[in-house]
Formats: C-alpha cells, structure tokens, sequence
C-alpha cells in the first residue's frame, strides 16, 4: 500500500495570503494524484486530479504541480471559503490511499 | 444535478453486519461507484469500488468482510461489513466514481454521508 504523506498538519494564514500544502508519496504515484477539499460536516469535493487539472467549477486559484513522489496544491489568495481540510489521494494503484489532510485554518 | 443519498441504521451492535444504501438519482448507474469511509476527527479510508456490470475491488484490509452489490432498477448501491468492531465507527461515503484520468476515475459526486456507530 501506497503511504502518502501530508504536511503540514495545519497552516495558519490570513485571507488573500498564499497556502502551499505539500503531499508526499511512498513510491512513484506518476501524476496520478488529487486533491480534495473538505468543510466541516460535509463530504470532499475533487479540486485537482492528474497533480495539475482543476475539476469542474475549481477557481483558478487553486493550482497543483508535482509528480513522481512530490506534489504540492498552492491556493493563491487565500478566501473565506477556503479555510477547510485537504486531502490528498494517490489513484495510482489499488487500494487508493489518501493522506491524513492539512487543516488551513484561519491566522 | 447528479444526487447520492446514503441510508441505514445508524447504530449497530459488535459482530453483527453493517448495511448502507446509497440511492442515486439525476444520472445513469452506468458509472464506476465507490464507498468510502471517515472515522470521527480522522482521515479517509477508499473501501471499494463497483461496475455498473457488476465488476467490483476491495480494500485488502476489508477483503474477507465487505460485500458492494448495487441494482440497476432501482439506482441503489449497497454496502454489507460484517463482524463489525468499534473500529468500524465511521461516516460512511458513497461517490460516482466519473471523473477519469489516464484510466483512472476519481470520486467527483458524493453523498452526505451516513454515520454508523458500532456500539453495544
């Protein structure tokens, strides 16, 4: 199984700064890799899949890169609507893995 | 609008089966589809996937106790874990699995979830 690796648990910003999150996998996931985001009390929402495509309806602000092992979502301004926990998922291999999230919390 | 409602009970006892429906509305079952599951203040866990033709995959670690069935006249999906233990306290997702990249189909439509407590 494939070990992927969030950090950091949390990252304090303040609105309209920029969020980098970082996402590490335990062997070579390719660019098969999402993210998603998650409010309290609701389900995920897909924001990225193939490290760097925005599913539909993502605002441009949300942006990924890496591939390979090391993957990074960057949120470029940070919003109000934005404050919540990612989550990324490797689709490489079975059973798909997700790593333990990064809380963006509000400084 | 594409719409996935979870549903069952919301508490059972240790060593008895877990069951979920997930009733699908505002599309065709003729997708991949996926449960997926959240222990309270935790991460997510991927517990398997099935074909609209019935073709299914499991998370190893749930192997030898989950069983994904759906039917397609009904555009219900449904999720048995037997033997439960505290451990299988979660909130428990069904998703389309109906976005696809290189082969691969990521969970794009999500139901709210259902709580399910394994408790004595």
């Amino acid at each position: 199984e494939i070990v992927m690796t969030q950090s950091p648990a949390t990252l304090s910003v303040s609105p309209g700064e920029r969020a980098t999150l970082s996402c590490r996998a335990s062997q070579s996931v390719s660019s098969n890799l999402a993210w998603y985001q998650q409010k309290p009390g609701q389900a995920p929402r897909l924001l990225i899949y193939g490290a760097a495509t925005r599913a539909t309806g993502v605002p441009p602000r949300f942006s990924g890169s890496g591939s390979g092992t090391e993957f990074t979502l960057t949120i470029s301004s940070l919003q109000s609507e934005d404050f919540a926990v990612y989550y990324c998922q490797q689709c490489d291999i079975w059973p798909r893995t997700f790593g333990q999230g990064t809380k963006v919390e509000i400084k | 609008q594409v719409q996935l409602q979870e549903s069952g009970p919301g508490l059972v006892k240790p060593s008895e089966t877990l069951s979920l429906t997930c009733t699908v509305s505002g599309d065709s079952i003729s997708h991949y589809w996926g449960w997926i599951r959240q222990p309270p203040g935790k991460g997510l866990e991927w517990i398997g996937w099935i074909y609209y033709s019935g073709t299914t995959k499991y998370n190893p670690s749930l192997l030898s106790r989950v069983t994904l069935s759906l039917d397609s006249s009904k555009n219900k999906l449904s999720l048995k874990l037997t033997s439960v233990t505290a451990a299988d306290t979660a909130v428990y997702y069904c998703a389309r699995l109906g976005t696809e990249h290189s082969g691969r189909y990521l969970a794009d439509y999500w139901g709210q979830g259902a709580l399910v407590t394994v408790s004595s």
